[in-house]
């Protein structure tokens, strides 16, 4: 069965460093979330991608985050510089699209805990 | 902004009694989406519901989504321990197409 890879599974950097986590949607998939989850809480979206496209970074701290989804089939997430508050599971999932309106696939997910 | 709203934050059950959590929204949806995430796992989908009024079921399970398309309920029928977990409701909002997801209901299961 088609699964959203995500690397790495856990992540432990210092503060004020520079960390990455990649996501690889199911094939064919159209729709991108990268989502941030807090122990105890919901996902919060963070990022929305349609294809190469953002349709929404509203919740994005763009002062240090960053997203990318160059040819619309992997993505790049980015923190430069993290910080404390980061740490947390940071997921990755993928649709089919919109007008679709078909069921999000997550992936395992990377924790981060920023030290 | 959207937001989607879910209560009780916990519910502890003895095995065999009911359980129901509850979700609403801010704005409109489109469709709501059901979830699951397991203690250590990732959310995994469990149903989807797109016209107003609709109801479905899945085994003892019974999902509702409202007539003004802002809020849905889950019902879970004699609970059992398998059923442990975090149910969350996720909306498509009509206007931006957004998945928002709410704060979760964990569920405790006492056998």
């Amino acid at each position: 069965e088609a699964e959203v890879a995500q690397s790495p599974r856990y992540k432990i950097t210092e503060k004020s460093q520079a960390v990455a986590f990649w996501c690889d949607p199911i094939s064919g998939h159209a729709t991108l979330y990268w989502y941030r989850q807090i122990l105890g809480q919901g996902p919060e979206l963070l990022v929305q991608f349609q294809d190469e496209s953002v349709v929404d970074d509203s919740q994005l701290p763009k002062d240090r985050f960053s997203a990318e989804r160059l040819k619309g089939v992997d993505s790049t997430l980015k923190i430069q510089p993290a910080e404390l508050g980061d740490s947390a599971m940071y997921l990755c999932a993928s649709s089919w699209g919109p007008g679709m309106n078909t069921e999000a696939f997550f992936g395992q997910g990377t924790r981060l805990t920023v030290v | 902004g959207q937001q989607v709203m879910q209560i009780p934050q916990y519910q502890h059950v003895q095995e065999g009694e009911d359980f129901t959590t509850y979700c609403n929204s801010s704005t409109t949806l489109s469709n709501i989406q059901w979830y699951k995430q397991r203690p250590g796992g990732h959310p995994v989908f469990l149903i989807q519901l797109v016209k107003s009024g609709e109801v479905k079921k899945q085994k003892r399970l019974t999902f509702q989504f409202g007539e003004a398309k802002k809020n849905s309920s889950l019902h879970i029928t004699a609970t059992q321990t398998t059923d442990v977990g975090t149910y969350f409701c996720a909306g498509i909002s009509s206007n931006t197409g957004k998945l928002i997801f709410g704060q979760g209901t964990t569920l405790q299961v006492k056998p």
